[in-house]
């Protein structure tokens, strides 16, 4: 079946510093790859996506990469701010599946001044 | 840009009472899914619409219903309440149901079962 494992949080860091978030995936088929972040008090916004091997996704600074001999899209950004602090989930849709999404647990980022 | 459209944002009922979820997605979204939200949880997927037709069904229990109406908004019908049903409820959208298009997430309901 499908699933998608994160990195347990929560994730503290002083701002500037460098991020990583892991998420690796299991899938049938050879789905396409999201990050999510979600904000206090409000819904999931799409962060970035790939939608085959070796695609890069990137938005605001994050980046990540789709690694099928990994199975793998780790969320990275190379200097945190405040305002990065939020929820992240990883998350894939497979059509193998009917095209539903299936999310990470997230991951909490805190990142203070 | 017009984004997902939830409402009510806050919802308080009591056990076995009904209640109602509103949802109206980003204009020309043909697709709409709805999502539970636990505390400290991912979101689990309860049930999707594509062109007012149920498309996928997940772990939506037997005292919901949903549907989507002709012109695209969707409902989600929640009865005989009980207090597990506290969460986020989130509507999302998309156009298409390929799997390279991203939903597009509410800002969610809150709902409170006492």
């Amino acid at each position: 079946g499908n699933s998608v494992t994160q990195m347990e949080g929560p994730v503290t860091l002083s701002e500037e510093a460098f991020l990583t978030i892991n998420c690796t995936y299991t899938a049938t088929g050879y789905p396409s790859l999201f990050w999510y972040v979600q904000y206090p008090g409000e819904g999931l916004q799409l962060l970035l996506k790939a939608t085959k091997a070796d695609d890069k996704g990137s938005n605001k600074g994050f980046e990540a990469t789709y690694r099928k001999e990994t199975t793998s899209f780790h969320l990275e950004k190379g200097s945190v701010q405040v305002s990065d602090s939020a929820v992240y989930f990883c998350a894939l849709s497979d059509a193998n599946t009917g095209n539903q999404f299936y999310f990470g647990t997230g991951t909490s980022l805190t990142v203070i001044p | 840009a017009a984004g997902v459209i939830q409402s009510p944002r806050h919802l308080i009922k009591e056990k076995r009472e009904t209640a109602t979820l509103k949802c109206y997605p980003i204009p020309r979204h043909d697709t709409v899914y709805w999502y539970q939200q636990g505390p400290g949880q991912d979101p689990q997927f309860l049930i999707s619409f594509y062109e007012k037709m149920q498309s996928d069904k997940g772990s939506i229990p037997d005292r919901f219903s949903a549907q989507q109406f002709s012109d695209y908004h969707s409902e989600l019908n929640m009865s005989s309440l009980e207090l597990g049903d506290s969460a986020l409820y989130f509507c999302a959208s998309s156009l298409g149901q390929g799997q390279d298009s991203p939903l597009h997430f509410g800002n969610g309901t809150r709902l409170t079962v006492t």
